[in-house]
């Protein structure tokens, strides 16, 4: 079964970048046709998608992130990345990646627990 | 705020049955999906693709949708449905997906 886990600093400094991996278990990151995606959840409020790498390479973003993230995924890993720059507080959130596809686009079937990230100086 | 809108917040009595709706233009070309989250918990896809089930979901789950409106029905609410429930789609642009606000449900 697959399971993904995020890992990450859990503080960042204002104005800095974020890096966070995601490592898929049970399975391959380069096997099936899954988009590999990144969501947050800012503490007690919604989610908010943030983007997507295809199998393919492409990749989706938020308007609103789209000139500040960027999504990657590394086949030797058996991981994707997600980047995100020019931190605010605005960004502090926890951070969940997840599968979509595997019922057609749009239904993110499996999730990692989450990672909470903190951007304060 | 979202292009999806949700109530904030449903209650229902246990054992009865409780609808939670999400609304938005997209939704009258694309289905949703719809999320449990418990508190401290990764969301769970409970409804994908307007009314279907993933595997170890109850069939007390079900989804439907008409004109601009997706709607999750519980029927027969137990007390571990108690949870924030989360609409997903399409956006009004068709190009990148946007979730519900978001309806926190209760069980009395």
């Amino acid at each position: 079964q697959v399971q993904l886990q995020e890992s990450g600093p859990g503080l960042v400094k204002p104005s800095e970048t974020l890096s966070l991996t995601c490592t898929v278990s049970g399975g391959s990151v380069s096997s099936g046709t899954y988009y590999w995606t990144w969501i947050r959840q800012p503490p007690g409020k919604g989610l908010e998608w943030i983007g997507y790498m295809y199998h393919s390479g492409s990749t989706n973003y938020n308007p609103s992130l789209k000139s500040r993230v960027t999504i990657s995924v590394d086949t030797s890993k058996n991981q994707f990345s997600l980047k995100l720059w020019s931190l605010t507080a605005a960004d502090t959130a926890i951070y969940y990646c997840a599968r979509d596809g595997a019922f057609g686009p749009g239904a993110f079937d499996i999730w990692g627990q989450g990672t909470m990230v903190t951007v304060s100086s | 705020s979202s292009e999806l809108t949700q109530d904030p917040a449903v209650s229902v009595a246990l054992g009865q049955t409780v609808r939670i709706t999400c609304q938005g233009d997209s939704l009258r070309s694309y289905y949703a999906s719809w999320y449990q989250q418990k508190p401290g918990q990764a969301p769970v896809l409970v409804i994908y693709a307007k009314n279907n089930r993933p595997s170890g979901i109850p069939d007390r789950f079900s989804g439907s949708s008409s004109g601009n409106t997706a709607s999750l029905t519980i029927s027969g609410a137990q007390a571990e449905d108690e949870a924030d429930y989360y609409c997903h789609s399409r956006d009004n642009s068709g190009n990148y997906w946007v979730f519900g606000g978001g309806t926190k449900l209760t069980v009395l």
